[in-house]
């Protein structure tokens, strides 16, 4: 069974510190990965999707890698500012799957806060 | 505007009853999925359907029901069966297969 884990479970930097947020995952047999950002009481919000062919993705001050054959994931934050402060989950989507629906297991998140 | 959207925003229910949340997309997506969310935990899913009059369960579907009648609607019934019901529960769709996962925002169901 694909587990998902996201570490660590919360973080706090001061404004403007470069940061990376983990994720690693059990079973290296993924469709893609994909990084959502979720702010309190809230739906969430999709970052990147990386395919499994693909290292990394980009978008603003955002870049995902991808090592599959390790399972692990990471999302770098570059120049962190006080809006990037939120719950950041990510989540896989395994072989098989893209057929019968396109599930996603997820992690529990990475809470991270930015102090102005 | 194109999205997803999930009514109501908060509900109560009392023990006993059968409630059941709204969730319409207007992005013309064939697959939508219904999850939960606990305090400190990722989602789980609960039932998702790839076409219209199909659907299938998820990790947790016990205490649940869905239909798909509508490409754009897929209520969630959240039935007194379910004992543990509090929770904040997040519908999401897809193109059909791989693509990109979309949410909603979200309904908070408080068990009285």
């Amino acid at each position: 069974k694909q587990e998902v884990t996201q570490i660590p479970a919360a973080l706090s930097v001061p404004e403007g510190e470069n940061l990376v947020l983990n994720c690693s995952f059990t079973d290296s047999a993924i469709y893609n990965l994909q990084w959502f950002r979720q702010d309190p009481g809230k739906g969430l919000t999709s970052l990147l999707l990386i395919q499994s062919s693909q290292r990394e993705q980009t978008s603003g001050r955002l870049n995902a890698s991808l090592d599959k054959s390790s399972g692990r994931s990471t999302l770098y934050i570059a120049a962190s500012q006080p809006g990037d402060s939120a719950t950041y989950l990510c989540a896989v989507r395994p072989y098989g799957e893209e057929t019968s629906g396109s599930r996603l297991t997820f992690g529990e998140g990475t809470q991270l806060t930015v102090n102005p | 505007d194109g999205g997803i959207t999930q009514s109501p925003k908060y509900l109560f229910r009392k023990e006993g009853q059968n409630v059941t949340l709204s969730c319409e997309q207007n992005l013309n997506h064939d697959a939508m999925y219904w999850y939960r969310q606990d305090p400190g935990q990722g989602l789980r899913l609960i039932y998702y359907s790839q076409i219209v009059n199909d659907f299938q369960k998820g990790d947790i579907a016990e205490g649940y029901s869905v239909s798909r009648e509508k490409k754009e609607s897929f209520p969630l019934t959240v039935t007194s069966a379910q004992k543990n019901p509090t929770a904040f529960y997040l519908c999401a769709s897809s193109m059909w297969g791989v693509r990109e996962q979309f949410f909603g925002p979200g309904t908070r169901l408080t068990v009285l």
